[in-house]
């Protein structure tokens, strides 16, 4: 079946420290991952997928098939990044699987 | 022009009432979600629709009732609604393609008291 998890509830780090949110995943066929953000009393909205490779916001996140991984990074820290974020799993072609989701939260 | 909209955004109501939230998407999408998120933050997927053909139906009691006039709609309806009940539920929209993202509504914040 597949899966995801997100093992931190929350993670607390100060302003311009490197963050890491983490991501595994389960699942037999080729995944599609991707990160989603959710400020305050918004809706979820997306940050980045696998696919792109690319960077949003100064985060990245790579695939990584040998630890079914798929961590979120980002160097330095900004107040502006405290948020929840939820790492989702897209699998046969239309079904989302979602995390348990992290608040992160940047102290000045 | 909001990709996803969802109707009421807030809604207080009683314990025992019925109640409808509506969704609507104008992206073309093929496929529209419920999800619940509860106090918690966790996210759950309730149900699921792929041109207005119901494809995800997780444990979800059946007070809960999806209906999907075409596929630009997915409204929610509960009846007799709980305390437990009480939560932020999100409409979403995706295209069957590899890759492509889902959008979400703004959330609908239900409080039942």
């Amino acid at each position: 079946a597949q899966r995801v998890t997100q093992p931190e509830k929350l993670l607390s780090v100060f302003k311009g420290a490197p963050v890491e949110l983490k991501c595994n995943y389960s699942y037999s066929g080729s995944p599609e991952l991707f990160w989603y953000v959710q400020y305050s009393r918004q809706r979820l909205q997306l940050l980045l997928r696998h696919i792109s490779r690319e960077s949003i916001k100064g985060f990245t996140a790579d695939l990584n098939k040998g630890e079914t991984s798929f961590h979120l990074k980002k160097p330095f820290a900004q107040e502006e990044d405290s948020a929840m974020y939820y790492c989702a799993l897209k699998y046969n072609f239309n079904k989302f699987y979602f995390g348990s989701g992290t608040k992160l939260n940047v102290k000045p | 022009d909001t990709a996803v909209s969802q109707t009421p955004k807030y809604l207080v109501t009683q314990m025992g009432n019925d109640k409808s939230i509506k969704c609507e998407q104008n992206l073309g999408h093929d496929t529209m979600y419920w999800y619940k998120q509860d106090s918690k933050k966790f996210l759950k997927i309730m149900f699921s629709y792929n041109n207005k053909e119901l494809i995800i139906n997780e444990t979800v009691p059946n007070r809960f009732s999806p209906k999907s006039p075409d596929k630009a709609h997915l409204n929610l309806h509960i009846n007799s609604l709980e305390l437990g009940d009480s939560a932020v539920y999100f409409c979403a929209s995706s295209q069957r393609h590899s890759n492509t993202e889902a959008f979400f509504g703004q959330g609908t914040r239900l409080t039942v008291v």
